[in-house]
């Protein structure tokens, strides 16, 4: 199967500031997405970008599909942006259709 | 319009039971898919059902097994419990099979 793996695996980072998380893909997958997991342990949608660049208000997200990776942009961090930040795509190859995630990113912001 | 629900939300169970996990799709959903999600890991792919038939499956033994009902709700059953599958079961629904998927709340399964 497809390895995904999470760049930086833990972050921590003042109320305010900005942050770039990666998700790089050793092949190449279809239906990326970025999730964000709440304390009681529900993912989040935040961004379903197999390829290009979207917004959704101080979240913004790029995939470059050729090149197996994407990134995952917070401006003006909150402390309600604390928590952990999945990204998950499906392999492109066949076989099974479930998402393959990473090990994620665990943002904490501080006040 | 009616998110992913499942049901319970806690479970306890001892050590060689069976287990039965509940999955509400989103309305319109066809595909439905389940996730183990041990403590610090990110989710792993169990099965996926499309149209009442599994459709994929992940790296897990026989005795998980699932069914998905004409309305598209779904189940997921653990057989022989071992400590090790206490984890978060998440299901998640797609409108078709590889397209955009939606979490339930997750059920967290204990074995003791």
């Amino acid at each position: 199967g497809i390895q995904v793996e999470q760049s930086p695996p833990d972050l921590i980072l003042q109320e305010g500031a900005n942050s770039t998380l990666r998700c790089n893909f050793s092949d190449s997958v279809n239906n990326l997405q970025w999730f964000h997991q709440n304390p009681w342990g529900q993912l989040i949608n935040l961004f379903y970008i197999p390829s290009g660049t979207k917004q959704n208000g101080r979240l913004s997200a790029t995939t470059v599909a050729t090149e197996r990776y994407s990134l995952l942009y917070i401006s003006s961090s909150q402390t309600t942006d604390s928590g952990v930040y999945f990204c998950a795509g499906v392999p492109s190859g066949g076989g099974a259709d479930g998402l393959t995630f990473g090990k994620g990113t665990h943002l904490i912001i501080q006040p | 319009e009616t998110g992913v629900t499942q049901s319970p939300t806690h479970l306890i169970k001892t050590r060689g039971q069976q287990v039965t996990l509940r999955c509400s799709s989103q309305s319109g959903h066809n595909t439905v898919s389940w996730y183990q999600q041990a403590l610090g890991q990110g989710p792993q792919f169990i099965f996926q059902y499309y149209r009442e038939e599994e459709n994929g499956r992940g790296n897990f033994p026989p005795r998980f097994s699932g069914l998905q009902f004409p309305n598209y709700s779904s189940e997921l059953n653990v057989n022989a419990l071992e400590l090790d599958d206490s984890a978060l079961y998440l299901c998640a629904s797609s409108l078709v099979s590889q397209s955009e998927a939606f979490f339930g709340q997750g059920t967290r399964l204990t074995v003791v």
